[in-house]
This record gives C-alpha cells, structure tokens and sequence, in this order.
C-alpha cells in the first residue's frame, strides 16, 4: 500500500512556542491531507482538511489561527500549532487519500506532542 | 445522528474464540467501508475494505456487508491476544471519510 510519513515522530516543546509537523506522501501525490488529534483513550478527531493549492477546511470548534495549515505541494502538507499550551499536548495523526483506491485513507505513523 | 456507530465496549473474548465487531451508518448513498485497528500510541493500520453486500474473508477477518440494514461488521476468528486493540469502522460518502469512535478488544489468553 501507499506509504505516509510524519516528522518528527515526537515532540517536546516548551508553553508558547510554535512546533510544525510535516506530513509527506512518499510514493504518490495526494492533492487532499487530513488532519486528525487523539487524546489518549480517545476517539480520532478529525481537525482539518489540507487542499494543496487552497486554504485548509477546518471542522467546527477547531481555531484557524492556532494550527496553521499549509498543503506546499502535492505531497507535503504541514500542521503548525502556535504558540502551544499543554492541553494541545495530543497525538496528531496524517492521512492520505490514494487516488483510483476508493478513498482509502492511508495513515502516516502520528506525531505524539508534549508542550511543558 | 452520528455518521458512523460502533459499540465502545470494551469487548472481552477469550483466546480462540470468535470477536464479533459491528458498525452501522446513517447514510444510505455510502460506498465504501473500511476496518481500522489501532494499537495503543500507534496510528490506525487497514485490515480490510468491503464495497458490496456480503462477506469477504482474508485469513482470519471476515467483513460482513448489509446496506439494506446499513450493517457492517468485522468478524475475527481464532483470537490471538495480539488482536487486542482498538477497531475502528470507517465509510465513505462521496468525498467524506468518516470514522467511528472504535470498540476496544482484550483477547484473554
């Protein structure tokens, strides 16, 4: 299947500091990302859509201008959270539709975040 | 309504013996339809999709489909304690991908 990678796989970043995570799709182009967060114990929770070319689509109740979202090209989207506060501490998680594979949503390996 | 359904659980089986994980949706004009597993701390890996009425196997899982019921569920035979994990269903409707919140398995050696 289609490869997602994440980087960094994990992060410690001090209380208001900026802390970007990059999601690529390695071996196909993906003009759509998506953003999930999962606290621990909990369900995914879908973000934000990444449109390559156009701003994000953000779901309700999740701030704009807090995560930053940028699709560069057709196979980098990155999420960046400003100015972080320890309950954004959560572990974020990519996904990419493969084109031709029915919307199968191929998952890149998540990037646990800990804001002190 | 909640696109996606699934019973929390946790489901407990002993080791051997059948998991039974079950999935309903709202949207009739759905397509697609996908099972996740998710281990702790790890993102969610694909087991299997199913498009049409009716079981499709591979190894151990079975995927039953019933759009007249808007049913779909997974079927693990054998239980190993390494299926322990989180099973998440997942539909497609035109371009929407939604997920359900998951059912957590324990499979009891």
């Amino acid at each position: 299947g289609a490869v997602v990678s994440q980087h960094p796989s994990w992060v410690i970043c001090k209380s208001g500091t900026s802390v970007k995570i990059e999601c690529r799709s390695l071996d196909f182009q993906a003009t759509t990302m998506f953003w999930y967060r999962q606290f621990p114990k909990q369900s995914l929770m879908l973000m934000a859509t990444s449109n390559e070319g156009s701003k994000a689509t953000y779901e309700q109740g999740v701030e704009k201008d807090k995560f930053l979202i940028n699709h560069a090209s057709l196979t980098l989207s990155t999420l960046t959270v400003t100015s972080a506060h320890p309950e954004d501490s959560s572990f974020y998680i990519c996904s990419a539709p493969q084109a031709g594979a029915r919307n199968e949503q191929f998952f890149g390996p998540g990037t646990r975040l800990t804001v002190l | 309504q909640k696109e996606v359904e699934q019973n929390s659980g946790p489901l407990s089986v002993p080791e051997g013996a059948i998991a039974s994980l079950n999935c309903t949706y709202s949207d009739r004009g759905s397509q697609s339809f996908f099972w996740y597993r998710q281990y702790s701390g790890k993102s969610p890996e694909l087991i299997m999709f199913i498009y049409s009425n009716g079981d499709k196997e591979d190894g151990r899982f079975t995927a039953q489909l019933n759009k007249a019921s808007q049913y779909v569920s997974l079927l693990i035979r054998d239980s190993q304690p390494s299926d322990s994990a989180t099973y998440l269903c997942a539909v497609t409707t035109g371009n929407q991908f939604y997920f359900g919140t998951g059912t957590s398995l324990t499979v009891i050696p």
